[in-house]
């Protein structure tokens, strides 16, 4: 275990359902990240947070709408999706900023009907 | 913006031998080079870093090693084991910028 959990592991929404990813990290981290993994592509980053303040918005649609209470849990809202948003979705954290070591979680595979 | 290219896709060895794996980055102001293992069905876990200062690193049978003037860096694992059977991906700094810059990964397998 790396001390970083997602929920739920596996989601089936349609397009026009509203689900939301959970990320919880009991390390004392203070930087948080999502991150898309998709087949045969470089994981791509989605969004930063620092401190709970975002800090990276990687062009990332507004479909995808990230929230962060506190520096230990990190959320992904997800409306409207489309098939093409389907791909497994990682949360991670690092002490101060990305060029500390970051630890993953196991990740959230979505599927989009 | 930084682009990191990881070869070979696949790679194949049998237990015991060597297995190498090579990136390339683009941007010279990259300072740090991780490199992260994703087994099957979790998320990738850092297994060594290298930052520019230094030419090569080492942990037991993991090596990795830093050309900055070629732009490329590279892990080597000896004494393959079937538990070493994953998936590898490099990453840089992306410049010095901070976020990671990943490659599209390696899938390793081990065959006993």
């Amino acid at each position: 275990e790396t001390g970083v959990t997602q929920t739920p592991r596996h989601l089936v929404m349609g397009m026009t359902n509203k689900k939301s990813l959970k990320c919880e990290q009991h390390l004392g981290h203070n930087a948080m990240y999502w991150y898309k993994q998709s087949a045969k592509k470089p994981l791509e980053l989605m969004f930063v947070y620092n401190f709970k303040e975002q800090t990276e918005n990687n062009s990332v649609p507004s479909r995808f709408s990230p929230e962060c209470p506190n520096s230990s849990h990190l959320f992904l809202h997800l409306h409207t999706l489309q098939p093409e948003d389907s791909a497994l979705y990682l949360c991670a954290s690092s002490p101060k900023g990305p060029t500390d070591t970051q630890y993953f979680g196991p990740g959230t595979r979505l599927t989009v009907l | 913006g930084e682009n990191v290219e990881q070869h070979p896709s696949t790679l194949s060895v049998q237990e015991g031998d060597s297995a190498v794996i090579k990136c390339t980055y683009s941007d010279s102001a990259s300072n740090y080079f991780p490199w992260y293992k994703q087994e099957l069905g979790k998320g990738p876990q850092l297994i060594i870093d290298i930052r520019s200062n230094v030419g090569e690193k080492k942990d037991q049978r993991i090596a990795v090693t830093l050309n900055k003037t070629a732009k490329h860096f590279s892990l080597h694992i000896t004494e393959t084991q079937p538990e070493d059977s994953a998936v590898y991906f490099c990453s840089t700094d992306g410049g010095g910028q901070g976020n990671l810059i990943f490659g599209k990964g390696t899938k390793l397998s081990v065959k006993p």
